[in-house]
């Protein structure tokens, strides 16, 4: 597509249930990142992809979240047991080549909200 | 390791006079920096990035960033504020290979 896709753009959730959350990469961009945005905070590194590379894990703050990308593609991002400090806007961005750091497209975003 | 610092988490001027957002980078390696923007419920836009060339970055809308190495330094201006530049700004840092690290947030308000 031309842009980014996330969805879905909001989601409320109750303490303690499982949430995933999609990414659609531009065609052709290798590299997938997600990152998350607090209240009030900048933009926090959690995971990225690289090809068919391991991907990056340095980022996820506990052992709830995971995420994965099929076929070099779609990702999702899974948190379990979802906890109210997981409430945040979930932002994923995709680089067509990470031999520069050129192009990273951003996508509008999944607003959390666990209640 | 890498790292931004934005200076003022909230700045307001007045339509039509000077815009400064200050950051300050640590960096082991040399760094690309890019300046994004973020318009109430909008994606991140990029306004303009450093990446080793010339070290005033022209970008969009009419802002442009000084690459200043001896002060460690990329701070974003613009000569005349518009009202539809209140949104909030982040400095972002990267070397290669590696993701975007950015700083906190600077709020710009624009008074009419």
């Amino acid at each position: 597509g031309a842009g980014v896709s996330q969805s879905p753009s909001n989601k409320v959730t109750e303490k303690g249930k499982d949430v995933e959350l999609r990414c659609d990469p531009i065609s052709g961009h290798t590299a997938l990142y997600w990152y998350r945005q607090s209240l009030g905070q900048g933009l926090e590194f959690l995971i990225y992809f690289q090809g068919n590379s391991a991907p990056d894990k340095s980022g996820l703050p506990s052992d709830r979240f995971s995420a994965e990308r099929t076929g070099g593609s779609v990702s999702t991002l899974t948190i379990q047991r979802t906890q109210q400090e997981d409430s945040a806007v979930y932002l994923c961005a995709s680089l067509r080549d990470t031999r520069s750091n050129y192009g990273y497209t951003f996508g509008s975003g999944t607003r959390l909200t666990v209640v | 390791a890498q790292s931004v610092t934005q200076l003022d988490s909230h700045v307001s001027v007045s339509e039509g006079t000077p815009v400064l957002l200050r950051c300050n980078y640590s960096s082991s390696y040399s760094p690309s920096l890019f300046w994004y923007v973020q318009h109430p419920n909008k994606g991140l836009q990029l306004l303009l990035k450093y990446t080793s060339a010339a070290t005033l970055v022209k970008g969009i809308n009419g802002f442009e960033a000084e690459f200043k190495k001896s002060e460690t330094s990329f701070h974003l201006t613009k000569p005349s504020a518009h009202m539809s530049d209140a949104a909030e700004y982040f400095c972002v840092v990267s070397t290669q290979n590696t993701p975007l690290v950015f700083g906190k947030g600077t709020r710009l308000s624009v008074i009419a």
